[in-house]
């Protein structure tokens, strides 16, 4: 089945503790992205990663590291954490992000609610 | 920056009833998507389009793309409760060089239809 796994589905930690939160892909996507989703603040892109070893940050990166060593692997590392990134967070995956093609579906993971006490 | 603003927030409705979600910006954009979004789950695709003035339809659920680029509507008829959900239209940014490399989403609208 074609999906998208992020882990863990929750997790809660500490104020500078250093976490990764996993995400991977089954369809041999090139395009990959996180996003972070706040109440009244909507989706908001972090980082994403147009291929292997190409990565560009979105509108919120402060704060995150992402590394895209393998097409179906895109992990988000938080090396501080701290509780403004608190958040709902989800991986997304796409064939390419080519410019007006139609083959721009997101396929999105079901999401990692972390909370940074 | 490019903006994509959605309204209304929220809406609440009995079933049976029809609405319009508006997605509105000042840029232009190469396509425009919508998604709904359940509880617990990620955002899934509902519909791409394209070209300016497209309009395109999904059994009760009519999408249109504004004859400029920079809109969309989302029009549902004779709502059902389990059309409830988070509804996103998500604009795919034009740049004159390379691809675009994101979607820039609207902040969504939550639709609750009561039976």
């Amino acid at each position: 089945e074609a999906q998208v796994t992020q882990n863990p589905r929750y997790l809660i930690t500490v104020t500078g503790k250093k976490l990764t939160v996993t995400c991977s892909q089954n369809m041999n996507h090139e395009y990959m992205s996180w996003y972070r989703q706040d109440p009244g603040l909507g989706l908001r892109q972090i980082y994403y990663s147009m291929n292997v070893e190409v990565t560009d940050k979105g509108d919120v990166p402060e704060g995150y590291k992402v590394s895209r060593k393998e097409k179906r692997n895109f992990p988000l590392i938080l090396e501080s954490p701290s509780p403004n990134q608190t958040s709902l967070y989800f991986c997304a995956s796409s064939l390419s992000m080519g410019l007006g093609r139609k083959n721009e579906k997101l396929f999105f993971g079901s999401g990692t609610q972390l909370s940074v006490l | 920056t490019q903006l994509l603003e959605q309204s209304p927030q929220f809406l609440s409705i009995q079933e049976g009833e029809n609405l319009t979600v508006y997605c509105n910006s000042s840029s232009v954009f190469s396509s425009l998507q919508w998604y709904r979004q359940e509880p617990g789950e990620g955002p899934v695709l509902l519909v791409t389009v394209v070209t300016g003035g497209e309009v395109k339809k999904l059994k009760r659920l009519t999408f249109q793309f504004g004859d400029a680029r920079k809109d969309s509507s989302l029009h549902i008829t004779a709502a059902q409760p389990g059309d409830t959900g988070l509804y996103l239209c998500a604009g795919a940014a034009i740049k004159l060089w390379g691809s675009q490399g994101n979607l820039i989403f609207g902040k969504g609208t939550k639709l609750s239809v009561k039976p």
